[in-house]
C-alpha cells in the first residue's frame, strides 16, 4: 500500500480558502485518492475521491497532477465548523479495500 | 437511514476484566471493518469482513481480541482480558464492493470510548 505524507497541522481563518497537500510518491497505476474528515468524538466521514486531474463536490475540490505522487484537498471559505482532522488515503477502492490512515492533519480555523 | 450503529458508546472496565463491542452496519453493506483510535492518532485497523470472513485480521492482538461477524450482518469485537493500553476508542465501519466495480465510500460509527482503570 502506499504511504502518505501530510502536514501533522495547519491553521486557518474563516472564510480563506486552505490547501491541504499530501504525498504518495509510490502511488500505485490502480490507486484512488481517497479523504476523510474526522471531528472530535466522531468517526472519520468521506469528503472526496479521485484518480486524476481534478475532482469537485458540494464540500472540497481534489487536485491531483499528472504524475499523480501528489494530490491537493481544497477547501473553499472555510468556517469555524470545518476545524477537524483531514485524513488522505490511497488505495484500490475496486473490489474490497482495506482503508488504511495515517496521522493525518489537524486543520483548526480561528475566528 | 441509520448510519452505522455501535454500542456502548462509552465503557469503563478495569482490567483484567472482558469486554464487547457491538456493530451494526448499514443494510445491503458488505465489509465491515473495526478500527482502533489512540488520542492524537489516526484509525488503525484491527479487523475486515468481507461478508461473514475475515480477510485481514494481521493487525488483530489474537492473543486477547476476538472477533466475529454472524450471517455476514452484525459484528462483535470482544477483548479478553482488557489491559490499561488497550483504552481507545473502538470503531466500526461499513462499505459495500462490488465485484469488479469501485468501492463505495464507507461510513463509521460514532465509535465506543474504552476506558481501562
Amino acid at each position: 500500500l502506499a504511504k502518505t505524507t501530510q502536514p501533522i497541522s495547519m491553521d486557518s481563518y474563516e472564510g480563506q480558502e486552505v490547501n491541504i497537500t499530501c504525498s504518495h510518491n509510490n502511488i500505485a497505476t490502480n490507486d484512488y485518492i481517497t479523504w476523510y474528515q474526522q471531528f472530535p468524538s466522531q468517526g472519520p466521514r468521506f469528503i472526496i475521491q479521485g484518480y486524476k486531474t481534478k475532482v469537485t463536490n458540494e464540500v472540497a475540490s481534489l487536485f491531483i497532477p499528472a504524475d499523480r505522487k501528489s494530490s491537493t484537498l481544497s477547501l473553499p471559505r472555510v468556517s469555524l465548523s470545518d476545524t477537524a482532522v483531514y485524513y488522505c488515503l490511497v488505495g484500490v477502492p475496486g473490489g474490497y479495500n482495506k482503508l488504511i490512515f495515517g496521522a493525518g492533519t489537524r486543520l483548526a480555523v480561528h475566528p | 437511514e441509520a448510519g452505522v450503529v455501535q454500542s456502548p458508546r462509552y465503557k469503563i472496565i478495569e482490567k483484567k476484566q472482558p469486554v464487547a463491542f457491538w456493530c451494526n452496519p448499514i443494510s445491503g453493506h458488505n465489509t465491515l471493518y473495526w478500527y482502533r483510535q489512540n488520542l492524537g492518532q489516526g484509525p488503525e485497523l484491527l479487523i475486515r469482513y468481507e461478508n461473514e470472513e475475515a480477510v485481514d485480521d494481521s493487525q488483530l492482538p489474537k492473543d486477547r481480541f476476538s472477533a466475529e461477524r454472524l450471517k455476514g450482518v452484525d459484528s462483535t469485537l470482544k477483548i479478553q482480558p482488557a489491559e490499561l493500553g488497550d483504552s481507545a476508542v473502538y470503531l466500526c465501519a461499513s462499505s459495500f464492493a462490488g465485484r469488479g466495480g469501485v468501492n463505495t465510500e464507507a461510513f463509521f460509527g460514532q465509535g465506543t470510548r474504552l476506558t481501562v482503570v
